[in-house]
């Protein structure tokens, strides 16, 4: 069993502050997922990252993927009151269409006007 | 379009009662279909997964059962609810390496 750790578990910070969160596994994934859910919503992807070492930005947000394709990690540059909500990363082992995703706990983050 | 649809969106049930918990999808043929189980805010925990019609895979063994009579249709059931089957019941489709789509989710709770 592959298990995601999310850190830190709940965060609540100042409007216009930065956040990075982490999530770390002692498995190797094949690719990583990072999801956002508001309450009584189902999650929506943000981003896949696949590749060890790899970058990618959506806006305010940047993503990393570890060297050794074990770990994550997720800036948040100026943070707003609309990105408040549960953060969950999810580990598929195989890529393709069969693999299963294992997910975190999630962390959730709220940001105070 | 990979939309998802879930219903009801809340549902209070006794204790002993039966359920039935419904999932349609759109878009591409022959989804890989999931059923997965959300605790007060946190972690997913996959209940079922199917890769096509009547295969159902289970994760953990519990109260409630899985089926997939159409191809874009995925029925999550209980004979009789436990108090301990209370939560926010996902539904999602697509391949792991590729993103989850996911509804928007029911919300039971089991008195």
């Amino acid at each position: 069993t592959q298990l995601l750790e999310q850190s830190p578990q709940f965060l609540s910070i100042q409007e216009g502050e930065n956040l990075t969160v982490y999530c770390n596994s002692s498995s190797v994934f094949s690719s990583l997922q990072w999801y956002r859910q508001e309450p009584g919503e189902g999650p929506v992807l943000l981003v896949t990252v696949v590749t060890g070492g790899e970058v990618k930005k959506l806006k305010r947000l940047t993503f990393q993927f570890g060297d050794a394709r074990k770990d994550s990690s997720l800036h948040i540059t100026a943070a707003q009151p609309g990105d408040t909500g549960l953060y969950l990363c999810a580990g598929a082992v195989h890529t393709g269409a069969n693999s299963k995703l294992t997910f975190g706990k999630g962390i959730t983050l709220s940001v105070r006007p | 379009s990979q939309t998802i649809h879930q219903w009801p969106a809340t549902l209070v049930q006794p204790v002993g009662s039966p359920l039935s918990l419904e999932c349609t999808v759109e878009g591409t043929s022959n989804p890989n279909l999931y059923w997965y189980r959300q605790a007060a805010g946190r972690g997913l925990q996959l209940l079922f997964y199917s890769v096509g019609i009547g295969q159902i895979s289970s994760e953990v063994p519990q109260n409630l059962s899985a089926s997939r009579p159409q191809d874009r249709q995925f029925i999550l059931s209980s004979k009789k609810l436990l108090l301990s089957d209370s939560g926010f019941y996902l539904c999602a489709r697509g391949g792991g390496g590729y993103g989850y789509t996911f509804g928007s989710g029911t919300r039971l709770t089991v008195v």
